[in-house]
């Protein structure tokens, strides 16, 4: 089956800071989605992307989908930005059934 | 608030309590799952049910039996638990055709 990569799989920034998330597919996909999971366990949809450039406030997202990757931007990061964000892919060539990758874990500091 | 809902948010059980977890979509969605999230660990797919039948079983332990009496409702009984099945247990659903998956909170189990 597909493959997911994130990374990096930690990341600890100061309040402020920008930041870059990168998730890496092995295969083509019909469908892509960010995720944050909050410290509570809820996964928040971020962005459904299985293709160019979304933004949503200080987040962005861009999949590069014929090099089988995307990236996730963080601008101006808030504590509340801590959490883990999820990649999940959906395979071209299989069954509506996404596959996640391990997350990135990410700490914002006051 | 995603359109998914589960209960209970919380479930503390001894290892010969019989429970069960249940999750509600009202998104008009045709797919559901169940995931198992223990600690520091990415996401297991346990079950996904599409049109009501089961689809995907991931080798999940008879001590988890899921049930989909519908499109809108999952239900996953537990019954004669271990320890180690102490997680976060997430339901989510999509359609078929655009799948986009949401997520409800989630129930946090404890097996004593």
């Amino acid at each position: 089956g597909i493959q997911v990569e994130q990374s990096p799989p930690d990341l600890i920034l100061q309040e402020g800071a920008n930041s870059t998330l990168r998730c890496n597919f092995s295969d083509s996909v019909n469908n892509l989605q960010w995720f944050h999971q909050n410290p509570w366990g809820q996964l928040i949809n971020l962005f459904y992307i299985p293709s160019g450039t979304k933004q949503n406030g200080r987040l962005s997202a861009t999949t590069v989908a014929t090099e089988r990757y995307s990236l996730l931007y963080i601008s101006s990061s808030q504590t509340t930005d801590s959490g883990v964000y999820f990649c999940a892919v959906v395979s071209s060539g299989g069954s509506y059934i996404p596959t996640f990758g391990r997350g990135t874990s990410l700490i914002v500091h006051p | 608030e995603t359109g998914v809902t589960q209960t209970p948010r919380h479930l503390v059980m001894g290892m010969t309590n019989k429970k069960s977890l249940k999750c509600e979509q009202h998104l008009g969605h045709n797919a559901m799952y169940w995931y198992k999230q223990s600690a520091k660990k990415p996401l297991e797919l346990m079950f996904v049910y599409s049109l009501e039948e089961r689809v995907e079983n991931n080798s999940v332990p008879s001590r988890f039996s899921p049930e989909c009496p519908n499109s809108s409702h999952l239900f996953l009984h537990l019954h004669t638990l271990q320890p180690e099945d102490s997680a976060l247990y997430l339901c989510a659903s999509s359609h078929e055709d655009y799948n986009e998956q949401f997520f409800g909170p989630g129930t946090r189990l404890t097996v004593l």
